[in-house]
Formats: C-alpha cells, sequence, structure tokens
C-alpha cells in the first residue's frame, strides 16, 4: 500500500513569489485535505478535495488556492507569499469526504519564506 | 467557537511508569475524538479514535485513550511508558458535520531512562 507522498519535502522563497506544492494520496484514497502547520502549533485546516471540487475550507484568504486531478493528487498553490506562510504544510488523504475515519498525512513540506 | 486545549506543554515521565497526556475539547453534540503522534521532521501518525460505544479506546503501540463526555476530555494513556514513545502528541477533534479537523496545540512527551 502506497502512503502519501508529498513535495517538495523543503523550499525556499522570497516575499511576494508564489508556491506549488504537490501530493499523492494513499492509494485508494479520493479525498484530500490539506493543513498549515506553524512552528509550535497544531495543524490548521487550509482546504479539502473531494472529486477534484473543493468541499471545505478554513479561514485562509483566496491566495491559498488548490486542485485536485482525476488520479486523486492534489496541488496546493499560495500566491504573493507572506513571512507568516512559512511552515510545515500537510497534505491528508482518506477514501472519503466526511466519513469517520482517520486521515492519513504525509510528511509535509516545509516552506520558509523570507 | 469550536476548540481543542491540551493544558501541557510537556509531560516528563520515567521508562516503564503509566503516562497521562490531557485534551478537552469544546465542540457542539457529540464529535469525533482522535489522537495523532508526530516525530521529528515527520508528518502526523494515528493512533486512535472515539466515535461511539465504550468509553475506553485502544489503539496502536498500547496507547489507549478514555472519553468522558461530562468533562469534555479524551485523555490519552499507557499503562508503562517507552524511551520511544517520546515525540509530540496532537489531540483532534470533528464535528459530524463537518469534514476538518481541529487540533490542539500539541504536547511534548519525553520519556527519560
Amino acid at each position: 500500500e502506497t502512503g502519501v507522498t508529498q513535495s517538495p519535502t523543503h523550499l525556499i522563497k522570497t516575499r511576494g513569489q508564489q508556491v506549488t506544492l504537490r501530493c499523492s494520496s494513499q492509494s485508494g484514497h479520493n479525498t484530500v485535505s490539506w493543513y498549515q502547520q506553524a512552528l509550535g502549533q497544531g495543524p490548521q485546516f487550509i482546504f479539502q478535495y473531494y472529486r477534484e471540487e473543493e468541499n471545505g475550507r478554513g479561514n485562509f484568504p483566496p491566495r491559498f488556492s488548490g486542485l485536485q486531478f482525476p488520479n486523486y493528487s492534489s496541488e496546493l498553490n499560495v500566491n504573493a507569499l507572506e513571512l507568516d506562510d512559512s511552515a510545515l504544510y500537510l497534505c491528508a488523504s482518506s477514501l472519503t469526504s466526511g466519513n469517520t475515519g482517520e486521515l492519513f498525512f504525509g510528511e509535509g513540506s516545509r516552506l520558509t519564506v523570507l | 467557537a469550536q476548540s481543542v486545549a491540551q493544558p501541557e506543554d510537556q509531560v516528563n515521565v520515567a521508562e516503564g511508569n503509566p503516562l497521562t497526556v490531557k485534551c478537552t475539547y469544546s465542540v457542539s453534540g457529540n464529535p469525533y475524538l482522535f489522537w495523532y503522534v508526530q516525530y521529528p521532521n515527520r508528518g502526523l501518525q494515528f493512533l486512535l479514535k472515539y466515535i461511539t460505544g465504550d468509553n475506553l479506546v485502544k489503539g496502536s503501540y498500547g496507547f489507549e485513550a478514555e472519553f468522558n463526555k461530562s468533562q469534555t476530555s479524551f485523555h490519552l494513556k499507557k499503562p508503562s511508558a517507552l524511551v520511544s514513545d517520546s515525540a509530540l502528541y496532537f489531540c483532534a477533534v470533528r464535528d459530524r458535520s463537518s469534514y476538518k479537523l481541529i487540533f490542539g496545540s500539541g504536547t511534548r512527551l519525553l520519556v527519560r531512562p
């Protein structure tokens, strides 16, 4: 069984730039969600994708956007980067949207904004 | 507002002793409750969940958690700690009408030999 994989693992950007983070969901999982984990804090929900549609969003501005592809992989895009966007970005997959089961997390992409 | 509180930033325990990591929540209705563990430079790993039924839930690596509805708590426990249990532990809740997990701020567990 293939787990959740994320790329890149680390990256450095400057303020104002744009970044794309990628996620391959666990085999058989059709729902992907993204979380932001700032240093010393718990993960914060960004949004969730199910069947290529965004079906839930946390308290993040529109410059955070995403995609889900037919193979259930996903991208997180962040435009106009700010210093506070520096964080570990976690992708998680699950079997169906809104189920009672656990999320399976990747190891994250650590973004540093200078 | 929905929230999760982990009142201890760090818990220290000697190997072989029992451990408890505390979690309380503020979510309407009957939420789903979860515990995750995070090792350095790694993602989150699922430990256990409470959906309904027995208030004592058993999970991975010998961990268990006790759900207390009247106290809105979901404390993580283990009868005998191992040095390898040292990690960052997160409690999370999900409202049954929602899809997002709300995480606590995490508790660092340090098990000394």
